[in-house]
């Protein structure tokens, strides 16, 4: 059974930092792109971040692009959010999702969401 | 970035009885595979997402056959039939083609 528990969610004063982590467990994780999407209280969905299975390629939207670095240690089946410069926008619950596996030689886009987190609550507020 | 149009926002429905979401896309869908990356989720009350629909038009694992996707290029539907009460939630649609990756705002089901 595919299980994904995230961690690391809080209050947070605007500008600090804060690190969340998603542990993975119940398929090959380093098969696998990993992805952060959030959803603010009472909101809709938002992408946040994607890595790829070696974590050698990243992509954010502009709302979070320099502010947070997505990162995974695959010997630990981990996946992890680093965020800086946070911002009261950034109030949010965070999941933690698996993408689709890599296919090498496969032009393809691994980009949705089949399992989901249970979410961790970061809140940015002085 | 490609906007994601929901429609309904919210909709009510009867047990039993048959309804559909709309989602349309700012730009095509079509991949440079040849695929279209549409896909819909089910937020229930309380809980996180959950995958019905991916590349248009396939069931995911355990979804029941009342749930439906069709459409093409930048029109898409899904439809559920034989509404039961576990339907209830918000329905998103959600785009991976093209980043930055993007959902539509959603469309609340509710059971009459």
């Amino acid at each position: 059974e595919v299980q994904l528990v995230e961690s690391g969610g809080g209050l947070v004063q605007p500008g600090r930092s804060l690190k969340l982590s998603c542990a993975a467990s119940g398929f090959t994780f380093s098969n696998y792109y990993m992805a952060w999407v959030r959803q603010a209280p009472k909101k809709g969905l938002e992408w946040v971040a994607t890595i790829s299975t070696s974590g050698s390629r990243t992509y954010y939207p502009d709302s979070v692009k320099g502010r947070f670095t997505i990162s995974r240690d695959n010997a630990k089946s981990s996946l992890y959010l680093q965020m800086n410069s946070l911002k009261s926008e950034d109030t949010a619950t965070y999941y933690c999702a698996r993408s689709g596996p890599e296919l090498p030689g496969y032009n393809y886009s691994p980009n949705w969401f089949a399992y989901w987190g249970q979410g961790t609550l970061v809140t940015v507020s002085s | 970035d490609v906007v994601m149009t929901q429609t309904p926002v919210s909709l009510s429905v009867s047990l039993g009885g048959q309804t559909s979401i709309s989602c349309r896309s700012s730009q095509s869908l079509v991949h440079s595979d040849g695929n279209t990356y549409l896909y819909w989720y089910l937020q229930k009350p309380g809980q996180s997402p959950q995958l019905l629909i991916y590349k248009v038009s396939n069931r995911f694992s355990g979804v029941p056959d009342r749930f439906s996707g069709s459409g093409s290029g930048t029109d898409f539907t899904l439809k559920i039939s034989r509404v039961e009460p576990e339907d209830l939630g918000v329905y998103y649609c959600y785009q991976g083609t093209h980043y930055p990756l993007t959902f539509g705002s959603g469309t609340k089901l509710e059971i009459k």
